[in-house]
């Protein structure tokens, strides 16, 4: 079946550097993928919409400048945390839209816990 | 705006007993709504869906009915297996197409 690949799983990095997250659906071709973060305890919320080849939208409250978004082909996109704080440490994941027009589908990568010192 | 509301966890049962995981939502319109679950070191994975009231959504023992009266899609197995530990997400696909996912509820059980 359509797997999505996110890596890394985990990272750890010092306050002020910027660290970046890559999602790649590795056997179907995906339009569009979606960029979610989950705060301990907190519901995984939608940080952004990225289409290939467009600007990503970003939903509110997302800094977008902060939060970088490539899309650059159907098979991979990528979330940049810039100038990483200690209140970015989070839960991300991402999810490409697959599937057929009559039976659409999302299928998640595995998550990202990201760590900020 | 849409939301779930999702049972709180951690939940620990032992093999073979009865599950129910909470779940209720608030939206506008009809959503479709889902049960997502991510089993450790995995991606979240489409466990059951329904797209309209009365639907039930059933998979590998699982249930969840859409029921439109309570607003609830309550997650439910008659018995459950070690296999199962994992984490279970109620999601809702609203008018916009955006999803609104619960907070999640870690199962553990236990032989």
């Amino acid at each position: 079946g359509a797997v999505v690949s996110q890596h890394p799983s985990w990272v750890i990095c010092k306050s002020g550097t910027s660290v970046k997250i890559e999602c790649r659906s590795l056997d179907f071709q995906a339009t569009t993928m979606f960029w979610y973060r989950q705060f301990p305890k907190q519901s995984l919320m939608l940080m952004a919409t990225s289409n290939e080849g467009s600007k990503a939208t970003y939903e509110q409250g997302v800094e977008k400048d902060k939060f970088l978004i490539n899309h650059a082909s159907l098979t991979l996109s990528t979330l940049t945390v810039t100038s990483a704080h200690p209140e970015d440490s989070s839960f991300y994941i991402c999810s490409a839209r697959g599937g057929s027009v009559t039976n659409e589908k999302l299928f998640f990568g595995s998550g990202t816990q990201l760590s900020v010192l | 705006g849409d939301s779930v509301t999702q049972m709180e966890g951690p939940v620990t049962l032992s093999e073979e007993a009865f599950l129910t995981i909470n779940c209720t939502y608030t939206a506008t319109g009809y959503p479709s709504l889902f049960w997502y679950v991510q089993y450790p070191g995995e991606g979240l994975q489409l466990l059951l869906k329904a797209t309209k009231a009365d639907d039930k959504g059933s998979n590998k023992g699982f249930e969840a009915t859409y029921r439109k009266e309570t607003t609830s899609f309550h997650l439910e197995k008659g018995s459950v297996q070690v296999s199962d530990s994992a984490v279970y997400f109620c999601a809702l696909r609203g008018a916009g197409n955006q999803f609104y996912f619960g907070t999640g509820t870690s199962l553990t059980v236990i032989p």
